[in-house]
């Protein structure tokens, strides 16, 4: 069974604060992997894709994969009330057919 | 665009009921996918559509669970009979490529069933 693996929080961070969300994964051969933000009672949305080692910068958002340790990342500079959220990591799987996604982490950004 | 339409919003029925879910994709989008979320078991993909065509039907979850994508504007999701645990919120998305592109799945504001 191919596992994507989150804390499900709640993350609580200081407004202006960094906010570290972890994912890790179990398919080694996983390929691409995403970042969606889900505000309660709301659909996903996509913030972030990333399939190259390293680190992927997009505005106060930063995504950092590792797959030698496959463990995939999001970093949010500068928080944002508004950036209180559910965050799911996805991971599509060796076979390019599937997304998996994780559960979820709940982050709150506390004024 | 609208976006990604989906009815009903809230659909609550009783064990053994059929439910029929909805979906109207972004005109244009030749992807569509359906997706069930729940507390227990998170976002989880059911069936995906290319041009209309079932694709990939792995995470459909028991015979229960039927999809059909008519023309490039509809799609429905069945569930004959429904039972108690059927109960989440159903998601549908289309997107203009596949499913490992880059490009981003655009979700519908999602289907609560409740099954009592």
């Amino acid at each position: 069974q191919k596992e994507v693996e989150q804390n499900s929080g709640p993350l609580s961070v200081p407004e202006g604060a960094i906010a570290s969300l972890n994912c890790t994964y179990s398919d080694r051969g996983s390929q691409s992997f995403f970042w969606y933000r889900q505000y309660s009672g709301k659909s996903p949305e996509l913030i972030m894709f990333i399939y190259s080692n390293g680190d992927k910068e997009d505005g106060r958002f930063t995504a950092q994969l590792n797959k030698a340790s496959q463990y995939v990342s999001l970093l949010i500079r500068d928080s944002q009330p508004s950036d209180s959220a559910t965050y799911l990591c996805a991971v599509l799987d060796s076979s390019a057919s599937k997304i998996i996604f994780g559960s979820g982490t709940r982050l709150s950004i506390r004024p | 665009d609208a976006g990604v339409i989906q009815s009903p919003r809230h659909e609550v029925t009783e064990m053994g009921q059929e439910v029929t879910l909805r979906c109207k994709p972004i005109s244009g989008h030749d992807y569509l996918f359906w997706y069930r979320q729940t507390m227990m078991r998170g976002l989880e993909l059911l069936i995906y559509f290319n041009n209309n065509v079932p694709i990939d039907d792995s995470g459909m979850p028991e015979d229960r669970f039927s999809a059909k994508m008519p023309n490039a504007s509809f799609s429905t999701l069945k569930i004959q009979p429904s039972e108690p645990r059927d109960s989440a919120v159903y998601f549908c998305a289309s997107s203009p490529l596949a499913i490992w592109s880059t490009d981003t799945q655009y979700f519908g504001p999602g289907t609560r069933l409740t099954v009592l």
